[in-house]
């Protein structure tokens, strides 16, 4: 059963820095582009990020290019969001969403974990 | 503020039909044959319905289909079921710099 299980979410001051884990079973996860997806309470989903699965390629949104960063370590079966210089809006649950296997384009996300809440606030 | 227009909410009785519409622009809706469709119960993780305008991910039910004119792409629900309330959303691909842009969500009561 494919699985994604996110963690590392908190409270965080303004100005602070946060890394999300996203951890992955059921699935060759080094074969599989990885998304970032956010969803602030009571409002839309926002894709935040994008990587292969060599780490070749990446992107951001507009919206937090320069200040976070996706990683990934295939041995560990793991996805990582590092979130500096997070803001009151960065308030979110953000969810780790695998890239749709079944289709050519990327941005069509599969699986997706529960989500780990990020709160920033003072 | 969304990239994608949905309407707030939408309902239906079973066994009806009802259709979201999603409405964009033409750098992305109306310019890529690549949008996509999310159920999301509440409290749970979005699931994909339709990808690419009009097909369905393997186990998604043909109750569920997708169509696009224009700027605005559409999700139509048939023999509409207690289950399908949840929210919908659906999203674009937006070109090389945007990438992907969401709607802000709709909400589907089964009366």
């Amino acid at each position: 059963e494919v699985q994604l299980v996110e963690s590392g979410g908190g409270l965080v001051q303004p100005g602070g820095s946060l890394r999300l884990s996203c951890a992955a079973s059921g699935f060759t996860f080094s074969t599989y582009s990885i998304n970032w997806v956010r969803q602030a309470p009571g409002k839309g989903l926002e894709w935040v990020s994008y990587i292969t699965s060599s780490s070749s390629t990446i992107y951001y949104a507009d919206s937090v290019k320069g200040r976070f960063t996706i990683f990934r370590d295939n041995a560990k079966n793991s996805l990582y969001l590092q979130m500096n210089s997070l803001r009151d809006e960065d308030t979110a649950v953000y969810y780790c969403a695998r890239t749709y296997p079944g289709s050519n384009s990327w941005y069509n996300f599969d699986y997706w974990g529960q989500g780990t809440l990020v709160t920033v606030s003072s | 503020q969304s990239a994608l227009t949905q309407p707030a909410s939408v309902s239906g009785s079973p066994g009806q039909s009802i259709t979201i519409s999603c409405t964009g622009t033409s750098s992305d809706v109306g310019n890529y044959n690549l949008v996509s469709w999310y159920q999301q119960h509440p409290g749970k993780a979005p699931k994909l319905m339709i990808y690419e305008v009009t097909k369905r991910p393997s186990g998604v039910s043909n109750r569920f289909s997708g169509s696009k004119s224009g700027n605005t792409a559409s999700l139509t629900i048939s023999g509409l079921q207690a289950e399908d309330e949840a929210d919908y959303y659906c999203s674009s691909y937006a070109g090389r710099t945007t990438y992907v842009v969401f709607g802000g969500g709709t909400k589907l009561t089964v009366l």
